[in-house]
């Protein structure tokens, strides 16, 4: 079973700081990589995805992430943070062994990004 | 335009009076997943389809419950809500379960579930 781990439950990072968020995951497979973002009372926004290829996969909003196999990890990154950057955000695998695609969700990281 | 949407966004109900959530989708995908989120914890799955093919996660309480009369559309039942329901409920849905792992799931924007 694929399992995620996200170790931070809170970052803060001033604006204009590199943000980093961490996750390492754990597949039987092949993972299927995937970064959300939640603002207060919303659903799930798709950040970005690794399926394969380059290991660095970049998505909306300035955001970007770094699949590292020997580690397990893809951990997210943002060069410059905003204020509107601050949100949950969840990290999530796919196992290609699983027939069904489920998503297994880490627990989340809180971004606060002070002015 | 909302690909996933979720009706209502916000629910009030009684403790033990049945509930019903709904949600619908314009992007025509085989899978459709219901999640349950507890104050900025993890969505937890409860239950998905693939098509009517239905799968309910072994934890999932029997109270709850999930129809889906097309594929458009796919309802979350509660048949006696507890204090503990109180959640915020989102649906998802994605491509196809095999051939497509690749593709990401697309949300609602959930409903707050409050149990009074």
């Amino acid at each position: 079973a694929q399992s995620v781990a996200q170790p931070e439950d809170q970052v803060n990072v001033a604006e204009g700081n590199p943000l980093t968020v961490k996750c390492t995951y754990s597949v039987s497979g092949n993972p299927y990589l995937f970064w959300y973002v939640q603002y207060p009372n919303r659903g799930l926004q798709f950040l970005l995805k690794y399926i394969t290829g380059d290991n660095l996969v970049k998505g909306s909003y300035g955001f970007e992430a770094e699949f590292n196999k020997s580690q397990t990890s893809f951990h997210l990154k943002k060069p410059s943070a905003l204020v509107s950057d601050s949100a949950l955000y969840f990290c999530a695998v796919r196992d290609e062994g699983d027939s069904w695609g489920k998503l297994q969700f880490g627990a989340g990281t809180q971004v606060v990004v002070t002015p | 335009d909302a690909m996933v949407i979720q009706n209502p966004r916000y629910q009030v109900t009684q403790f033990g009076k049945p509930v019903t959530l709904s949600c619908s989708q314009t992007l025509n995908h085989n899978v459709m997943y219901w999640y349950q989120q507890k104050s900025s914890q993890a969505p937890k799955l409860l239950f998905h389809y693939y098509d009517k093919d239905f799968n309910n996660e072994a934890d999932t309480p029997d109270n709850f419950q999930s129809r889906r009369p097309n594929t458009s559309f796919c309802f979350l039942d509660i048949r006696s809500p507890g204090l503990g329901d109180a959640a915020m409920y989102l649906c998802a849905t994605s491509r196809t379960r095999q051939g497509a792992l690749n593709t990401e799931a697309f949300f609602g924007q959930g409903t707050r579930l409050t149990v009074v």
